[in-house]
């Protein structure tokens, strides 16, 4: 049984604020990391992904891989109201097959 | 126009009847998935199909059906619905050789 942990939540930030995101993993053989965006009652969205250790930046996100502590992480900077959603960690699998999500953080940012 | 479409968006039904959920896409995808999701729960995956002739169960297939009728059509069929099948159900597609999906809106079951 693959397991995907996220703190629950609500994780509470500022506005312009950084907000980090956790999500630990227990399938050694996951290459593929996913986050998606989930706004209450809409469909995930992709936001990010990453295949190798380290760090990777888009815009104001920067996820970052960690494989040997199988630890993935998500940090947004100068968080916005709008940022306020669920934010789900989905490791793939490592046939490149299929995504086990976690259940997500709920993340609340306040003006 | 949406690049995955399910439809219908809302459903009520009662327990025993026959429903199909359907998913249609436009981003000219190999990879088609069916989820759950349940609060508390998460996404969970039911079936998945990397082409018109390929079939894989997921994590909780038992109660569920599908049909890949071509590339871009893929169906979920609840034969005999119960109320814990409530839940939101969600289509993805995907490239081939990669895990990344893309979701659609989503469709609203409940079983009375």
């Amino acid at each position: 049984q693959k397991e995907v942990e996220q703190n629950s939540g609500p994780l509470s930030v500022p506005e312009g604020a950084i907000a980090s995101l956790n999500c630990t993993y227990s399938d050694r053989g996951s290459q593929s990391f996913f986050w998606y965006r989930q706004y209450s009652g809409k469909s995930p969205e992709l936001i990010m992904f990453i295949y190798s250790n380290g760090d990777k930046e888009d815009g104001r996100f920067t996820a970052q891989l960690n494989k040997a502590s199988q630890y993935v992480s998500l940090l947004i900077r100068d968080s916005q109201p709008s940022d306020s959603a669920t934010y789900l960690c989905a490791p793939g699998d490592s046939g490149y097959s299929t995504l086990t999500f976690g259940k997500g953080t709920m993340l609340l940012v306040s003006p | 126009d949406a690049d995955v479409t399910q439809t219908p968006r809302n459903r009520i039904t009662k327990t025993g009847k026959r429903i199909m959920l359907e998913c249609s896409q436009t981003k000219g995808h190999d990879r088609m998935y069916w989820y759950r999701q349940d609060p508390g729960l998460g996404l969970r995956l039911i079936y998945y199909s990397f082409d018109v002739k390929d079939i894989n169960k997921g994590e909780i297939s038992d109660g569920y059906s599908v049909s890949r009728q071509a590339q871009a059509k893929f169906s979920l069929s609840l034969e005999s619905a119960i109320p814990n099948q409530t839940a939101l159900y969600f289509c993805a597609t995907g490239p081939p050789s990669s895990n990344e999906q893309f979701f659609g809106p989503g469709t609203r079951l409940t079983v009375l």
